[in-house]
């Protein structure tokens, strides 16, 4: 089983729809949590960390469940820039484990 | 410009071949990271650094040495190289990480692209 699971898509939405993505992990002694947006094969960027009470960032929500050791995302009101593919990222001790990516395309 | 820059961006060279990539960061920040990143895997470590003179393994270290004599320097050597390590090689940076609760992100350069024919 991989540390870091999430399901590669891609998800192909129209524009203003709402997405979610899930992602799990297998360390239950994981510390803290990522989502990161990669464009093209580019360097990946922070989007946005995820607590335990979740969080919200404009259209971006992200939540974490400890118990069932889950993260997700969930954009809303989808544009067209938000296509790309989404990392979930877990910190163990201090080590980054990165997902394989959720790919996004959203569609006119 | 403050930031983390990688060079070359984009270099081909033969199997045998000694290669190294640079990493510069401005940031002062304790920890630096090399990842590679290939089609089906994801971001893999290869090695990472606490501090300067501070090295470890990640998941993936075979074939490839790194040193960290500065604080803003982590330079990426690939002694003898292989066609298996063509990849796009990503560095990264972060404050502090070392308490349990540390939530602190990395930050990346923008890649290098390597071929190794």
């Amino acid at each position: 089983r991989k540390e870091v699971e999430q399901d590669p898509g891609p998800f192909n939405v129209p524009e203003g729809a709402t997405v979610a993505f899930n992602c799990t992990y297998s360390n239950s002694a994981s510390q803290s949590f990522f989502w990161y947006r990669q464009d093209c094969r580019k360097e990946p960027k922070l989007l946005m960390s995820v607590y335990s009470s979740g969080n919200e960032d404009g259209r971006f929500t992200a939540q974490l469940n400890r118990a069932s050791q889950y993260i997700s995302l969930l954009i809303r009101d989808s544009k067209l820039s938000d296509s790309a593919t989404y990392l979930c990222v877990v910190n163990s001790q201090g080590k980054l484990t990165f997902g394989t990516g959720t790919q996004l395309k959203v569609e006119l | 410009d403050a930031g983390i820059t990688q060079s070359p961006r984009y270099k081909i060279t033969e199997t045998g071949r000694q290669v190294t990539l640079m990493c510069h960061q401005t940031w002062s920040h304790s920890y630096m990271f090399w990842y590679r990143q290939d089609l089906g895997h994801g971001l893999r470590l290869i090695y990472y650094s606490a501090a300067a003179d501070i090295t470890d393994k990640g998941e993936v270290p075979d074939g490839y040495v790194v040193s960290r004599s500065k604080t803003e320097n982590f330079p990426l050597t690939l002694e003898s190289a292989t066609r298996s390590q063509t990849s796009v090689y990503f560095c990264a940076s972060s404050e502090s990480v070392s308490l349990p609760q540390s939530n602190q992100p990395q930050h990346f350069g923008d890649g290098t692209r390597l071929s190794i024919l």
